[in-house]
């Protein structure tokens, strides 16, 4: 089975500063894996995703992540976050055979002015 | 890019009534659509995977009584909550993939059941 450890489940930075989320994945075969930002009542918006291409995946919103297989760490990080970067994100991974994506439990992002 | 839709956004029902939620791909033919249910301040748990034309998979432990899953268009997937309780609010959370193997997936706007 697949799953995704999110360490840490509320984040503060400083507007400005660098923005870390942490993820590691569990996978018997080579994962794609997801990282999702999501605001208060609203839906999953995608912020970048790794399907074995390039190891250094960047997104939206400056957004960037690396896939390190030698750690199975997915994290996320952003050089300098904003306000309006404060949200939930979730890591995902999705399983051999199937597009059905698994969750971490989730990283509240609050970013201090 | 893809956009899915859920509607409705909001609702409030009766214990005991039933409750449908509609997902629909705007813009892509959706083979298979995803349902997921997300608890205050928790991540999402998968509930079925709902396939065009065919009965959905439901999770272990997710009544497939309870959570009727009709997907009767490439464009419409329904989920039914049949006699809600208060213990099925929550907030449901529809996702679609069109054809294609890199696994993404596009996901709607949430809908939030209260049950009273």
């Amino acid at each position: 089975a697949q799953s995704v450890t999110q360490l840490g489940s509320h984040v503060s930075v400083s507007e400005g500063a660098l923005v870390l989320l942490r993820c590691n994945y569990s996978s018997s075969v080579p994962p794609y894996l997801f990282w999702y930002v999501q605001y208060p009542n609203q839906g999953l918006q995608l912020l970048l995703k790794y399907t074995s291409a390039a190891t250094l995946v960047k997104g939206i919103n400056g957004f960037e992540a690396e896939f390190k297989k030698s750690e199975t760490s997915f994290h996320l990080t952003k050089p300098s976050a904003h306000m309006s970067d404060a949200a939930e994100y979730f890591c995902a991974v999705s399983r051999t055979g199937r597009r059905a994506l698994t969750f971490g439990s989730g990283t509240r992002l609050q970013v201090q002015p | 890019g893809a956009v899915v839709s859920q509607h409705p956004s909001w609702v409030i029902c009766k214990s005991g009534t039933s409750v449908k939620i509609e997902c629909r791909s705007l813009d892509f033919q959706a083979t298979t659509m995803f349902w997921y249910r997300q608890f205050p301040k928790q991540s999402l748990m998968l509930m079925a995977t709902s396939n065009e034309g065919s009965k959905a998979t439901y999770e272990q432990g997710v009544e497939k009584d309870k959570f009727l899953i009709n997907h009767a268009s490439l464009t419409l997937s329904t989920l039914t909550v049949t006699s809600a309780h208060p213990e099925d609010s929550s907030f449901y959370i529809c996702s679609a993939g069109g054809q294609g193997g890199t696994g993404e997936l596009f996901f709607g706007e949430g809908s939030r059941l209260t049950v009273l």
